[in-house]
């Protein structure tokens, strides 16, 4: 099946610090992905969509000057949380569609921590 | 505005018996929808899904119910069993592209106990 992967698993850093999230698609390509943030017993809420080679589309809300979102190639596309805050402190998790197929394989979330 | 709700938070259902989870929407542009199921720490995995032209679609011991007209769905799962003991998230879509993304419910945590 098709295999989402996403490092560091967990992060914790101080606020003013910049941490990059990678999300890597491990045996497909993936023309697009999601990044989704889940805070406690809330749902999961999309922040941005990328596709690769192109600016990532942000939802309303989201700062794209301070997520930033890269999709370089058809298996990575990168989150990086810059001058983080402790209301940045989340559990980001993104996602990867085959094509244009119907289903998103989600990646295992990475738990940040900003103290 | 939560576009899809889930009004349960839990569930506890004996092993065994059926579980029924439910999911409503209130965006009628929504054509497509998704069951996910999650474990503590780690991603949504896919569980079973269902076009609107459809009213139940069925994978296993996993059956997805839609009723269009009461914008509701339900997720039933039988016989249920103690590795089903998750979070299961209700999720839409407008067209079933790879590209759309997909609204969340707030999950609902199944306790299925032995």
């Amino acid at each position: 099946g098709a295999v989402v992967s996403q490092h560091p698993s967990r992060v914790i850093c101080k606020s003013g610090t910049s941490v990059k999230i990678e999300c890597r698609s491990l045996d497909f390509q993936a023309t697009t992905m999601f990044w989704y943030r889940q805070f406690p017993k809330q749902s999961l809420m999309l922040m941005a969509t990328s596709n690769e080679g192109s600016k990532a589309t942000y939802e309303q809300g989201v700062e794209k000057d301070k997520f930033l979102i890269n999709h370089a190639s058809l298996t990575l596309s990168t989150l990086t949380v810059t001058s983080a805050h402790p209301e940045d402190s989340s559990f980001y998790i993104c996602s990867a569609t085959l094509g244009t197929t119907d289903t998103q394989y989600f990646g295992p979330g990475t738990r940040l921590t900003v103290l | 505005d939560q576009q899809v709700k889930q009004n349960s938070p839990s569930l506890s259902v004996q092993e065994g018996r059926i579980s029924i989870l439910n999911c409503d929407y209130t965006n009628s542009m929504f054509d497509y929808f998704l069951w996910y199921k999650k474990y503590p720490a780690e991603g949504p995995t896919f569980l079973i899904s269902i076009s609107s032209i459809k009213d139940k679609n069925e994978d296993g011991r996993f059956t997805v119910f839609l009723n269009k007209s009461a914008k509701h769905l339900s997720l039933h799962i039988v016989p249920s069993q103690p590795g089903d003991s998750a979070v299961y998230f209700c999720a839409a879509s407008q067209g079933t592209s790879g590209n759309t993304p997909l609204v969340f419910g707030k999950g609902t945590r199944l306790s299925v106990i032995a």
